[in-house]
């Protein structure tokens, strides 16, 4: 059974750093592309990054320079650092999946979510 | 940027309704498009790839289609557990896979 499971969230003042952890287990993880996904309170689904199975990497401009996506194939596991955050990178990060050949995809699964609150 | 429309924002049915939901791309994206539901307090779940295509495990009341830059959603029978927040994504090419700004359906 495929599950990704996400955790590292928490409280941060403006200006701090984060590291977000997905593990990842049912599914042979290097072969995949996994993405970061989020969502603030009460809004919609914003795309963040994407990481390829040969570490292409590929970020939206709201987080580029102050994000990184990088993985470990020998640990399962795909990471978001988020450095200088704002008030409005408040959100639930989501990882998620990416399945299909090219140029087709899809996110046919996705993790439960963790909660990132930026706050004073 | 593409950027996704998404019509209505919320939509109140009755069981048993047929339930249309739309999705416009500002440029052609071919059939690049996925749809995804997503229920409070819970992570997206993906319905329908490559506009059209229903996804293993989602029941056949669910269908998507169009191409270019019009794209229908569509519930032909409402049932309770249907009530969520609907989402369209594209993916042309390359990053950012954006979404629509999601339809929230709600039982009359």
């Amino acid at each position: 059974e495929v599950q990704l499971v996400e955790s590292g969230g928490g409280l941060v003042q403006p200006g701090g750093s984060l590291r977000l952890s997905c593990s990842a287990s049912g599914f042979t993880f290097s072969g995949y592309g996994m993405n970061w996904v989020r969502q603030a309170p009460g809004k919609g689904l914003e795309w963040v990054s994407y990481i390829t199975s040969t570490s292409t990497i590929y970020y939206a401009d709201s987080v580029k320079g102050r994000f990184t996506i990088s993985r470990d194939n020998a640990k399962n596991s795909l990471y978001l650092q988020m450095n200088s955050l704002r008030d409005e990178d408040t959100a639930v990060y989501y990882c998620a999946r990416r399945r299909g050949k090219a140029p087709n995809l899809r996110f046919d699964y996705w993790g439960q979510g963790t909660l990132v609150t930026v706050s004073s | 940027d593409i950027q996704m429309t998404q019509s209505p924002s919320s939509l109140s049915a009755s069981i048993g309704d047929r339930v249309t939901i739309t999705c416009q791309a500002s440029q052609d994206i071919s059939n690049y498009l996925n749809w995804y539901q997503q229920k409070p307090g819970k992570a997206p779940k993906l319905l329908i790839y490559d506009a059209s295509n229903l996804e293993t495990g989602v029941p056949s009341r669910f269908s998507g289609s169009g191409s270019g830059t019009d794209f229908t959603f569509t519930i032909s029978s409402l049932q309770p557990e249907d009530i969520a927040t609907y989402y369209c994504q594209q993916y042309d090419n390359l990053p950012p896979y954006t979404f629509g700004q999601g339809t929230k359906l709600e039982i009359k």
